[in-house]
């Protein structure tokens, strides 16, 4: 049974074009994350919300946007997608920011910028 | 600046032998790592993971060691079976909660 749900798995977006990506938890954490993996590079934090509160990593570009409209529900909104955008982008729950929980992952969408 | 390196991309063994996937931090200040696993098309799973207050965690197949005066850590598969082949993801923890990620090992268990 997925728990972290990834929607869709492969986005083909136009360069500029405004594009979002959606996430969905069954486990009730309170904590998401959108990680950006580039290929063959290691997954890259964006930013994460703990319950309501939005924290953005200091080098995340202003390009990338989030929303976290209730508990099961995260989206990535990239207002302008440039060709260096085209990444693998991970959703990631986690029950709290405390003690070092482990972190569940969805399946990744795949965004190509064209 | 890679903060947590795992310098082979990828390793084949064959089955029922010993798979020993490496990483390599820089850090001093982390003090918990973690092991996920990924297979194509699917999410990383979590593994096992292991605090610096320890040097060793086992869950069956699966030991971690912690080497701290190195910073190196390794992730030991005894024996490996073939539906272990996946890319190995080391990853540290900085501060609470932001996962420091390597880059991954491609292992190839082979029948």
């Amino acid at each position: 049974d997925a728990m972290v749900i990834q929607n869709p798995r492969y986005q083909v977006t136009q360069f500029g074009k405004p594009v979002t990506l959606s996430c969905s938890q069954t486990l009730n954490h309170n904590v998401m994350y959108w990680y950006q993996q580039k290929s063959s590079q290691a997954p890259k934090l964006l930013f994460h919300y703990y319950d309501k509160d939005f924290n953005n990593e200091a080098d995340t570009p202003d390009n990338f946007q989030s929303r976290r409209p209730n508990t099961s529900f995260c989206f990535l909104d990239i207002r302008s997608p440039g060709l260096g955008d085209a990444a693998m982008y991970l959703c990631a729950t986690s029950r709290d920011l405390r003690g070092m929980t482990e972190a569940f992952f969805g399946q990744g969408t795949r965004l190509t910028v064209v | 600046d890679q903060q947590v390196k795992q310098n082979s991309p990828s390793l084949s063994v064959q089955e029922g032998r010993i798979s020993i996937l490496n990483c390599d931090y820089t850090n001093s200040m982390f003090d918990y790592f973690l092991w996920y696993k990924k297979y194509p098309a699917e999410g990383p799973t979590f593994l096992i993971s292991i605090s610096s207050i320890k040097d060793k965690n086992e869950d069956g197949r699966f030991t971690v060691f912690l080497n701290k005066s190195a910073k190196h850590l390794s992730l030991h598969i005894v024996p490996s079976q073939p539906g272990d082949s996946a890319v190995y993801f080391c990853a540290a923890i900085e501060g609470t909660y932001k996962y420091i990620f390597g880059t991954g090992t491609r292992l190839k268990v082979l029948a």
